[in-house]
């Protein structure tokens, strides 16, 4: 079946180093996409979108990189701080009759070390 | 900055109560949604809610569940007889309308069924 999916369930990074973050799906009918952080104890905070007609897009030390050649999307966190640390979730939005629903991928969690 | 509040954070139940999860959403939104992390999975969508109809649900989203605008600001989420299975985190969120799905998300009830 259709699904959102993510390539790995941890990653740890040094301080000030960047972060990628991937995530795999396989609706082409999605019209974009977007990124959550999730921080203990929580609910998911939106970091940034992309519309699935763009390749990139940039915001306060993010960016978000889709490729629908191979059904795959990125966020990049340049010099990550301990602040980051969280579960990450990519999210396609979905149209149906009466408006748009958001399904989930399985998360990251980034762990910055000092 | 205005955000979505749920109440109560955690809620303990035992087996075959109802439960009652509140929320509140920004005040200009339109569409709202409830969703469901069981710990350590993913967020799953319940049910999206649109002048004052339901107007998409998944399959979790069964008999046992339904969801209310009582007024014009709270939003609640009632399952009717818990199961031990309905222990999760249940976020609800909010959109504004028209335009990108971007929804924001409450912080939670942690609902613990016993």
């Amino acid at each position: 079946g259709e699904s959102v999916g993510l390539h790995l369930p941890t990653l740890s990074v040094q301080e000030g180093d960047n972060s990628i973050i991937n995530c795999a799906y396989s609706n082409s009918a999605s019209d974009y996409f977007i990124w959550y952080k999730q921080e203990s104890g929580k609910g998911p905070q939106f970091i940034i979108d992309i519309r699935s007609n763009m390749d990139k897009r940039q915001g306060q030390r993010v960016t978000v990189l889709l490729n629908k050649t191979v059904k795959h999307l990125s966020l990049q966190i340049a010099a990550t701080q301990p602040g980051d640390s969280a579960v990450y979730f990519c999210a396609e939005n979905k149209r149906y009759n009466a408006g748009n629903m958001l399904t989930f991928g399985g998360g990251t969690r980034l762990m910055v070390k000092p | 900055e205005p955000e979505v509040t749920q109440t109560p954070s955690h809620q303990v139940t035992q087996m075959g109560q109802e439960v009652i999860l509140r929320c509140v959403p920004i005040s200009n939104h339109l569409y709202f949604y409830w969703y469901r992390q069981i710990l350590g999975q993913k967020v799953e969508f319940l049910v999206s809610f649109y002048n004052n109809e339901i107007s998409e649900k998944s399959e979790i989203f069964d008999d046992q569940f339904s969801v209310e605008r009582p007024d014009g600001s709270n939003f609640t989420l009632k399952i009717r007889s818990t199961k031990l299975e309905d222990s999760a985190m249940y976020f609800c969120a909010s959109r504004v309308g028209a335009g990108k799905n971007i929804q924001y998300f409450g912080a939670g009830t942690r609902l613990s069924v016993l």
